[in-house]
């Protein structure tokens, strides 16, 4: 049982570059999410997804695009690199309990991107 | 929306008692979570509230008052290898928005 894996671990970039974070999990968890950490502003929520086909916003979505079309499977693309995306992304799993409360979250181990 | 607001960093001694307070807004809450992060690594789940009270694990417990918008996390004889960032989060129906971190730094 692997968890939530992240690749890659780390990634230079090429300001105008694309690229793809993958994320799968193998816990059969509805939820799935990303974040961004970057220092003095904690972990910012990018995209999250609620189930197979389901994708919404959060609060840092410009930039980034997802699709969820495996409940394993929950990838990060970066369509247009720039360095304010410099950061550290991580990808979390999460279920749902009775179908009400969110319980906690189990975060991948990030991945250390860089843009220049 | 649930903006989450902690202190930035604290210092406490090895073997000391350490409390790191979480206030919210209370709008669009289902529970609060904390969670330890060391420098480099991913953050990891300590605790969860959704009723009001104390829950206790081991050397850690944590508090919530849903009415006043507080939660706090109490550690008890503090090791070295508690220096790390505690992370409290505020969670909505499927995603958690998180706080800035309080980095806790533990000294001999």
């Amino acid at each position: 049982n692997a968890g939530v894996t992240q690749t890659p671990k780390f990634q230079v970039l090429k300001t105008g570059q694309s690229m793809t974070l993958q994320c799968a999990q193998d816990m059969n968890h509805e939820y799935m999410s990303w974040y961004r950490q970057d220092p003095g502003m904690g972990l910012r929520l990018i995209h999250y997804s609620v189930g197979a086909g389901i994708t919404d916003q959060g609060e840092v979505p410009n930039g980034y695009n997802v699709s969820r079309s495996t409940t394993e499977d929950f990838p990060l693309r970066l369509l247009s690199a720039a360095p304010s995306q410099t950061s550290v992304y991580f990808c979390a799993s999460s279920y749902s309990r009775g179908g009400t409360a969110f319980t906690e979250a189990f975060f991948g181990q990030g991945t250390r991107l860089t843009v220049v | 929306g649930q903006n989450i607001d902690q202190p930035t960093e604290m210092t406490a001694t090895e073997g000391a008692i350490v409390q790191i307070n979480c206030t919210y807004q209370t709008s669009g809450f289902n529970g609060l979570f904390w969670y330890q992060q060391h420098a480099g690594e991913a953050p990891t789940f300590l605790s969860y509230n959704v009723l009001d009270g104390l829950e206790e694990k081991g050397r850690f417990s944590s508090f919530l008052s849903r009415s006043k918008g507080y939660s706090y996390l109490l550690l008890k004889e503090l090791q070295m290898k508690d220096s790390a960032s505690y992370l409290c989060a505020g969670s909505g129906y499927s995603t958690l928005t998180f706080g800035k971190g309080t980095m806790l730094l533990v000294s001999p």
